[in-house]
């Protein structure tokens, strides 16, 4: 069975740049989570998807937005992009509760 | 909030020797404890998980159990090889909130 994959999986933008990165996850599937992952702050939770719907978000700024399509892949967007948003972006698939399997990550350099 | 404090790393030991590295928690509810392993260049692995109190949670020779009386989910391996070495996560899940609070992980580097 295929992993969780993530595209692409290095990003070098601008500041004030946007961009959007990919993640598909495990077949059936259904959640997705995003993290983020810096030296400073360690591993911190964006949001997860179910079946299209947002059912939780952690502590970013509205720059930060995602979505889940209805094959439950999932894409985050981050808008006007910011030096501190260096980081590796990690995308995880569930099928129920207490299992989450990541994908490698997507590298994002903001120069 | 809920919170997960891991031990100070980075840790480094010989090859055979004995590995603790402690977790603690903070949780408002009944959450699930899970120890994840980052090796470089990689995502998160799932090492092992316990989801109530007293469970041990083991796989490839990596122990932890909960305890709920000192919030504490250490991660235990009796010898150690050069190829443990990496990132060492514990974390915690509140019940249904598909939403995992991380420690600030534990760089292991074992010496051959």
């Amino acid at each position: 069975k295929a992993g969780v994959t993530q595209t692409p999986r290095y990003l070098i933008k601008t500041r004030g740049q946007q961009v959007t990165l990919s993640c598909s996850p495990i077949s059936g599937h259904r959640s997705v989570s995003w993290y983020q992952q810096t030296p400073g702050q360690g591993l911190q939770f964006l949001f997860e998807y179910f079946s299209e719907t947002q059912r939780n978000k952690g502590n970013f700024p509205g720059r930060f937005s995602g979505r889940q399509f209805s094959n439950s892949r999932s894409e985050m967007n981050v808008s006007t992009l910011e030096l501190g948003d260096s980081a590796l972006y990690l995308c995880a698939s569930s099928l129920s509760a207490y299992e989450q399997y990541f994908g490698p990550g997507t590298r994002l350099t903001v120069t | 909030g809920d919170s997960v404090t891991q031990m100070e790393g980075p840790v480094t030991l010989s090859e055979e020797a004995f590995l603790t590295i402690n977790c603690t928690y903070t949780a408002t509810g009944y959450p699930s404890l899970f120890w994840y392993v980052q090796y470089p260049g990689e995502g998160l692995q799932l090492l092992l998980k316990a989801t109530k109190a007293d469970d041990k949670g083991s796989n490839k020779g990596f122990e932890a159990t909960y305890r709920k009386e000192t919030t504490s989910f250490h991660l235990e391996k009796g010898s150690v090889q050069v190829s443990d070495s990496a990132v060492y996560f514990c974390a915690l899940e509140i019940q249904g909130a598909q939403k995992l609070v991380f420690g600030q992980g534990t760089r292991l580097t074992i010496n051959p």
